[in-house]
């Protein structure tokens, strides 16, 4: 039933640790994101897929890679964490192909809380 | 440059009553979609409404109204009879690109209180 779903939902870790989110929608979406929402809940895209191709890099560190097996997971490993990576994550799809595309709205996750000590 | 402004960090309303959640926009795209999403304190994105670039009616979903005057580059939402499950914060966001790449920008938020 659920549209977009994350995991794990809440992330505790030390700094120089690397870790995976996992993000899967069942929409039949062709294109998934992925977004951080710092702690002053500004909202800012940080890579975008469509059908597994990188269409979207927002100048993101290095050390963040997505990876997207198939159209309807994408993953985000994040390699030697850093305190400033404390957020929240989402992961978000829409369809970009076909129909009115510029007026499809995303659907998102529920978000990973991520904290790094 | 900001390309999608929110001026009112908090906003206090009384229950019952409507209230208006300014949005103003950046671009130069002729073709663009506009959002407003909410974000509860449990912490989920909800899609609220959207208006079209192109679309001449202001849109409506139940309570929910956007105010949209192109010439001003201005998208405010419109709340009416607010009810206590309302507060919450709330994004304004764009969508623009074309086929190499759609990217939605939001704002920094409102944050939204209802008073009973």
């Amino acid at each position: 039933d659920t549209a977009v779903s994350q995991t794990p939902k809440y992330l505790v870790t030390q700094m120089g640790n690397d870790k995976s989110i996992k993000c899967e929608q069942n929409l039949g979406h062709d294109t998934m994101y992925w977004y951080k929402q710092d702690s002053k809940k500004f909202l800012k895209i940080m890579f975008s897929y469509n059908n597994k191709e990188l269409i979207i890099n927002e100048t993101v560190p290095n050390r963040f890679s997505p990876k997207s097996p198939d159209k309807a997971h994408l993953n985000l490993h994040i390699n030697s964490l850093e305190l400033g990576d404390s957020a929240v994550y989402f992961c978000a799809s829409s369809q970009d192909r076909g129909g009115r595309i510029i007026y499809n709205e995303q659907f998102f996750g529920p978000g990973t809380r991520l904290t790094v000590l | 440059a900001q390309k999608i402004t929110q001026t009112q960090p908090g906003m206090f309303v009384q229950e019952k009553e409507a209230v208006t959640l300014d949005c103003t926009y950046d671009t130069s795209d002729q073709s663009y979609g506009l959002f407003w999403y909410k974000q509860p304190s449990s912490g989920e994105m909800i899609f609220l409404i959207y208006q079209g670039s192109y679309d001449e009616q202001n849109a409506t979903e139940g309570r929910y109204s956007l105010n949209f005057q192109k010439a001003r580059k201005s998208a405010n939402l419109v709340i009416s009879a607010s009810q206590l499950g309302d507060s919450a914060m709330y994004f304004c966001a764009m969508r623009e690109g074309n086929t190499g790449g759609f990217k939605t920008i939001f704002g920094a938020g409102t944050r939204l209180f209802v008073k009973a």
